[in-house]
């Protein structure tokens, strides 16, 4: 199994650019997250998903589109990046025994 | 609301000195918690986790926990620290059908 895999794993945007950062879990897990980790505040919740076509809002969602048509896949749509974004992102997927499991993270640039 | 709080922000230790990082959380009923590692640069790893059971869970490269309910604490121990154990933690926890929530980390320096 190749776990929790996130594309691309650095990324310079200009203010006002969108993009999509990508992530994939080949383990048939149907939560999934993604957080934002910045210094000092720890790992925030930003989206999360409970199943294909489920999803919802966590702790810090604005900015920030999901979509979850398959089980494998749960990508984190930025719609016009601004300077505050600028952050590490991290995609995870839980396991029925409570377990989360993290991918290597992208590190995201906003000009 | 749900929430897990870390004691120290920065903590800087000798190689060989004994390691305690408090965490409190806030979650009522049955709780899992856990701790994880993020060694510069890289990603997060799970070092424990507790679910029920055992009150002292032991981990990965020689860390522990103890769950103790009634001061509602799971906090992350060590006997003896080594350089390689330098590294940010985070506490983190949820209960029931919730979404895990981290505290906001703690960072180890450990010098040689």
């Amino acid at each position: 199994n190749a776990g929790v895999t996130q594309t691309p794993k650095f990324q310079v945007l200009k203010t006002g650019q969108s993009m999509t950062l990508q992530c994939a879990q080949d383990m048939n897990h149907e939560y999934m997250y993604w957080y934002r980790q910045d210094p000092g505040m720890g790992l925030r919740l930003i989206h999360y998903s409970v199943g294909a076509g489920i999803t919802d809002q966590g702790e810090v969602p604005n900015g920030y589109n999901v979509s979850r048509s398959t089980t494998e896949d749960f990508p984190l749509r930025l719609l016009s990046a601004a300077p505050s974004q600028t952050s590490v992102y991290f995609c995870a997927s839980r396991e029925t025994s409570g377990r989360e499991f993290f991918g290597p993270g992208t590190r995201l640039t906003v000009l | 609301a749900q929430s897990v709080s870390q004691h120290n922000h920065h903590v800087i230790l000798s190689e060989a000195a004994s390691l305690e990082l408090g965490c409190n959380y806030s979650y009522g009923g049955t709780v899992n918690l856990f701790w994880y590692v993020q060694y510069p640069g890289q990603h997060l790893q799970l070092l424990l986790k507790y679910f029920s059971g055992d009150p002292l869970v032991k981990g990965i490269k020689g860390f522990e926990a103890e769950f103790i309910k009634s001061k509602f604490s799971f906090n992350l121990r060590k006997p003896s620290v080594q350089w390689s154990d330098t590294a940010e933690y985070f506490c983190a926890g949820y209960s029931g059908y919730s979404t895990l929530t981290f505290g906001k980390g703690t960072m180890l320096l450990v010098s040689p």
